[in-house]
């Protein structure tokens, strides 16, 4: 079975650029999680979702992140325009109903952004 | 939410049993303790869950205390392989999952 599928791996751009971070989860698994790991730190959650409902993204940045789930399966996460300090991997993750509750999530290899 | 504190890092060799505590001293009763591993240059991954005393899988095992106000993971004769960041989580079951900075270990030969 196929786990999560991230695109691209790297990713390298100038600031003020626009960039965007693709997702493919696990068949069959409804929550999709779009997190951000800086180097030498854990990831933190930018958005959560059931679906196609966002139902938490408290911690995306709004006014330069947008994310996106459509058909409640892919996911874009898109960052317009990029800053100096958004470098850092984006991890992708998603769940079973079962593993929501039990906080088992799968993750993605992660895209790793370099804003010069 | 529970606040999780564990060590920053960890040395052990090649072969021997290694021990990761982490304290949850405000624990709440609905709270169960989770830990995720992470490889360099991959995203983390689910090892072990538990609420109370002992759970063991293939990988690891979790012992947690009566009080619940911390737990070990315990990884049975390690090899370089090993050499991982891990994340110890105490959430609810239903609650968002956030990750601290995590125990860096790393094993020598």
């Amino acid at each position: 079975e196929a786990g999560v599928v991230q695109s691209p791996r790297y990713k390298i751009i100038e600031k003020k650029q626009p960039v965007a971070f693709w997702c493919n989860p696990i068949s069959g698994h409804n929550t999709l999680y779009w997190y951000l790991q800086n180097l030498g730190q854990g990831p933190e959650l930018l958005i959560r979702y059931e679906n196609e409902e966002a139902v938490d993204d408290s911690q995306l940045p709004k006014d330069r992140f947008s994310a996106e789930r459509l058909k409640g399966v892919d996911s874009t996460l898109k960052i317009q325009p990029a800053e100096l300090g958004d470098s850092a991997v984006y991890l992708c993750a998603s769940s079973s109903p079962s593993g929501s509750q039990t906080g088992e999530l799968f993750f993605g290899e992660g895209s790793r952004l370099t804003v010069l | 939410l529970a606040k999780t504190t564990q060590p920053i890092s960890m040395d052990s060799y090649e072969g021997q049993e290694v021990n990761i505590t982490c304290s949850h001293n405000n624990i709440a009763t609905n709270d169960y303790i989770t830990w995720y591993q992470q490889f360099p240059s991959q995203g983390p991954r689910f090892i072990i869950q538990g609420y109370k005393t002992k759970v063991t899988n293939e990988v690891a095992s979790l012992f947690i205390p009566a009080d619940r106000k911390s737990s070990t993971l315990s990884l049975p004769r390690v090899s370089l392989s090993d050499t991982a960041v891990y994340y110890c989580l105490v959430r609810r079951r239903d609650d968002k999952i956030i990750f601290g900075k995590g125990t860096r270990l790393h094993i020598l030969p």
